[in-house]
């Protein structure tokens, strides 16, 4: 049973480009999750996509974009990049229909660094 | 909106003893989900421990186990005999009732060390 999957694993970007990260969901999910974790912070939520439609969107600017695809998997775009976005990016997965209490499942995150 | 405060930035622990993480909210909602999540140097958040506020009893995991305060509004993990391998970051977190609400609101974090 494959876990939530994330790539790349590391990507170095410089200021003023865009950058796509990719997550694909555990098996059986339908809803994905993404979240900005700064360094020694905790997870911030960036948005939710559900039937490849952005359902919730936390505090983020309109730099911030993302898709999902007929398979359940979802991009996150991110335009004319800052220093500031330079952060891991988690992926969490989860079904629609389940009770709230369940928990969402993570990938292992992409690290993005801006120089 | 709904917020979570974590103040223990870190802790340690000898190994084989107890410890206590302590996690209070904030919100308006009478019903909510509230989490905990370890999060190894791996960088994968894993699930240690959930609690749904409409029950009163604390949720027990083996070793580990809450102390949910919902009128003070606290929801504190404790990890008894600590082992190297729950050196980690945790994170308390919470979530709406609302079913379509399934976003986590995250507290800061405690860095936990296990000390041999």
């Amino acid at each position: 049973d494959a876990g939530v999957t994330q790539s790349p694993t590391h990507l170095i970007k410089t200021r003023g480009q865009q950058v796509t990260l990719r997550c694909s969901p555990k098996s059986g999910h339908d809803t994905v999750s993404w979240y900005q974790q700064a360094l020694g912070q905790g997870p911030q939520f960036i948005f939710q996509y559900y039937e490849e439609e952005e359902r919730q969107r936390g505090n983020f600017p309109d730099r911030f974009s993302g898709h999902q695809f007929p398979n359940y998997s979802s991009e996150l775009n991110v335009n004319a990049l800052l220093l500031g976005d330079s952060a891991l990016y988690l992926c969490a997965s989860s079904l629609a229909r389940e009770r709230g209490n369940q928990p969402q499942h993570f990938g292992d995150g992409t690290r993005l660094s801006i120089l | 909106a709904q917020t979570v405060t974590q103040s223990q930035p870190e802790m340690s622990v000898q190994e084989a003893e107890t410890v206590t993480l302590s996690c209070t909210y904030d919100t308006s909602e009478s019903d909510y989900y509230l989490f905990w999540y370890k999060q190894p140097p791996s960088r994968q958040m894993i699930l240690v421990i959930r609690q749904e506020a409409y029950k009163q009893q604390n949720a027990t995991e083996n070793r580990f186990s809450v102390n949910f305060q919902k009128a003070a509004k606290s929801f504190s993990l404790k990890i008894s005999d600590s082992q190297l391998g729950d050196a980690a970051m945790y994170f308390c977190a919470y979530r709406s009732y609302d079913q379509g609400a399934q976003k986590l609101v995250f507290g800061q974090g405690t860095r936990l060390t296990i000390n041999p």
